[in-house]
């Protein structure tokens, strides 16, 4: 089993309807989740975190946090073409002395497109 | 404030040879780790140093190293190279408290 899972799609939404994209993790003790978007041929960039459960909001984002499921999700509301990108989940693993800060797990990655 | 900075962003190297790639990190950061992106493995841990200490390693043999300096630059060596060894290798930053990352541009290696 995978430790950190996302469905690769690709996921196909027209522009401005809601893409949904969702992750599950292996490791129960987690603390901290991390969506990051990442353009062909460029890095990763981070557009959301979450450390607790329920949701979190940022503009047309949303986190979406189940640590009893190990799910986490993140909604993009009115989508854009320029949302057009791989999706990445990453998971901090738990580590009771705290020094496993700048270690993530990542998943696969989601490819979203949004078409005009 | 600047990001992170990694140097080179593209270079070819031959089976066999050694490579040494470079990282400056968003200023006041301590923290610096590694990562490597393939296709077929997808984005996957390399290391993460700390005030000049390795303080997490990830499952990569020994012919990757890494080391940071004390102005919290780092940088990591790949000897021997293999083909499979190309890949993006990305330089990640944080303050060190916490587990958000930021990732440079990264540099792109082809071993051939």
């Amino acid at each position: 089993q995978k430790e950190v899972e996302q469905n690769s799609g690709p996921l196909s939404v027209p522009e401005g309807a809601i893409a949904s994209l969702n992750c599950t993790y292996s490791d129960r003790g987690s603390q901290s989740f991390f969506w990051y978007r990442q353009y062909s041929g460029k890095s990763p960039e981070l557009i959301m975190f979450i450390y607790s459960n329920g949701d979190k909001e940022d503009g047309r984002f949303t986190a979406q946090l189940n640590k009893a499921s190990q799910y986490v999700s993140l909604l993009i509301r009115d989508s854009q073409p320029s949302d057009s990108a791989t999706y990445l989940c990453a998971v901090n693993p738990a580590d009771a002395g705290g020094t496993s800060y700048g270690k993530l797990t990542f998943g696969q990655g989601t490819i979203l497109t949004v078409h005009p | 404030k600047a990001g992170v900075t990694q140097t080179p962003r593209y270079l070819i190297k031959t089976r066999g040879q050694q490579v040494t790639l470079s990282c400056s990190p968003i200023s006041g950061h301590r923290s610096v780790s590694w990562y490597q992106q393939t296709p077929g493995q997808g984005l996957q841990f390399l290391f993460e140093y700390f005030s000049e200490t390795q303080r997490n390693k990830g499952n990569f043999p020994g012919r990757f190293s890494g080391r940071q300096f004390s102005n919290s630059r780092s940088e990591m060596n790949v000897s021997t190279l293999e083909l499979g060894d190309s890949a993006l290798y990305l330089c990640a930053s944080s303050p060190g408290g916490t587990s958000t990352i930021y990732f440079g541009e990264g540099s792109w290696l082809t071993v051939v």
